[in-house]
């Protein structure tokens, strides 16, 4: 079956715009995440949604970084005001429920210039 | 301290070695461990779960020593697609879905 899928794939823009990231999960699966992971770095968690449940937004870096996923389906990032530093792959994923296995996107590329 | 610690490695071995990575981590409180396998410029994939009493699949063999905080991964008879890096991946509590990812171990199988 399909996997989960994100769009753009890739993203150039300058510093000051701002982007918006889009990320459908697997049909059926209720958990959905959002993580960063910079160059040479490790994965880091920004944010959690679960059914109807108010999401986790712990590891959102700023307040420029806002997300929402509708219907409980698919899940938009939106970066405001973009910096260098926010220059990344930003990968989603989903899960069956919140125990299971989370399948990833192929995750999209940012570049701040 | 980083939650999660690997050696980045490139770990630079030829086919049919065995090679072994392992991993620290730093909450004593964690429950579920993984190891994922992330290929260049893709997305990162369950490689396998790691119990407690150690499990095995095919050339992978995963350990948990609970007491000293570590994990670690062998591959055995290693392949040429086997060339990737290995993240391991430590999940806090039963209920918590924040996953904590170490940066990974460079894994180079040469012919």
């Amino acid at each position: 079956g399909a996997g989960v899928s994100q769009s753009p794939s890739n993203k150039v823009t300058e510093k000051g715009k701002d982007v918006e990231l889009r990320c459908d999960p697997i049909s059926g699966h209720t958990a959905l995440y959002w993580y960063r992971q910079s160059l040479g770095q490790g994965l880091e968690f920004l944010i959690y949604f679960q059914g109807n449940s108010a999401p986790d937004k712990s590891g959102l870096p700023s307040d420029r970084f806002s997300a929402e996923r509708t219907g409980g389906s698919v899940s938009t990032l939106t970066i405001q005001r973009t910096q260098q530093e926010d220059s990344a792959v930003y990968l989603c994923a989903s899960s069956l429920t919140v125990r299971e296995t989370q399948y990833f996107g192929p995750g999209t590329r940012l570049l701040v210039l | 301290r980083k939650e999660v610690e690997q050696d980045p490695g490139p770990f630079n071995v030829p086919e049919g070695a065995t090679v072994a990575f392992n991993c620290t981590y730093s909450n004593s409180a964690s429950q579920s461990f993984f190891w994922y396998r992330q290929d260049c410029r893709k997305e990162p994939k369950l490689l396998m779960s790691v119990y407690s009493s150690g499990n095995e699949d095919g050339r992978f063999t995963a350990q948990l020593n609970r007491a000293s905080q570590y994990i670690s991964l062998l591959i055995r008879d290693s392949k040429l697609s086997d060339s990737a890096t290995y993240l391991c991946v430590v999940n806090i509590g039963d209920s918590s879905y924040k996953l904590i990812f170490g940066s990974g171990t460079r894994l180079l199988v040469r012919p």
